[in-house]
């Protein structure tokens, strides 16, 4: 079965750099979420849309921002980066907002030198 | 407040020895209870949700239950391939965010 697919697997960014993270939800879902993940931590809530319109808004940072696209896709665009931004970047995505289960993708490492 | 916690944070099985991992919850208005497994340098695997009380799921050697307070994973027989970080995590009454709970590693020797 088709899965999220997340882009890139890798990232090495420098200090004030950008970076955007790219996420294909798995076809027919509607809703999208961002989550980020330190190590030896659990997942972070950042931003979740649905239906293309932000739905949920947890710890993210004023320098990032994100978008959903009509064809459902997602993209997470991160400016000025610290070196505190290293992590693991989730997204997952759910058929509907209410209670469903949300499918992770494999994740973006973004590491900041 | 509300709060997620998941014991033991590590456990270390024979394979074929059974064991239980426990999450519990003080949440407002709890609307669901997700089980997920995590292998190193991967994404969450979806495993289960739980929606009310006295509600039972199973898949394969894995059953999860749900009380008012705790959810509980039952790993039966495990085998090797079930070592990986089990995390609980739930949705409250506003919003659609996973909480966590910490997880817990399990590491079944052969």
């Amino acid at each position: 079965a088709a899965g999220v697919i997340q882009s890139p697997r890798h990232l090495i960014k420098e200090k004030r750099e950008t970076a955007t993270l790219k996420c294909y939800p798995i076809p027919r879902h509607d809703t999208v979420y961002w989550y980020q993940q330190g190590p030896g931590q659990d997942p972070q809530f950042l931003i979740s849309f649905y239906e293309k319109m932000q739905s949920d808004k947890g710890s993210i940072p004023d320098r990032f921002s994100a978008q959903q696209f009509s064809d459902y896709h997602s993209e997470l665009n991160m400016s000025s980066l610290e070196l505190g931004d290293s992590a693991l970047y989730f997204c997952a995505s759910s058929l509907g907002q209410n209670n469903q289960p949300q499918h992770f993708g494999d994740g973006t490492r973004l590491s900041i030198l | 407040e509300d709060q997620v916690t998941q014991s033991p944070e590590a456990l270390r099985l024979q394979e074929g020895e059974s064991s239980s991992l426990n999450c519990s919850y003080t949440v407002s208005g709890l609307r669901g209870l997700f089980w997920y497994r995590q292998d190193p340098g991967k994404g969450p695997e979806f495993l289960f949700t739980l929606y009310s009380a006295g509600e039972e799921k199973e898949k394969e050697r894995l059953k999860a239950t749900l009380t008012k307070k705790e959810s509980f994973l039952h790993i039966t027989a495990p085998k090797p391939e079930d070592s990986a970080t089990y995390l609980c995590a739930v949705i409250k009454a506003a919003g659609n965010k996973l909480t966590f709970g910490g997880g817990t590693r399990v590491l079944v020797k052969p």
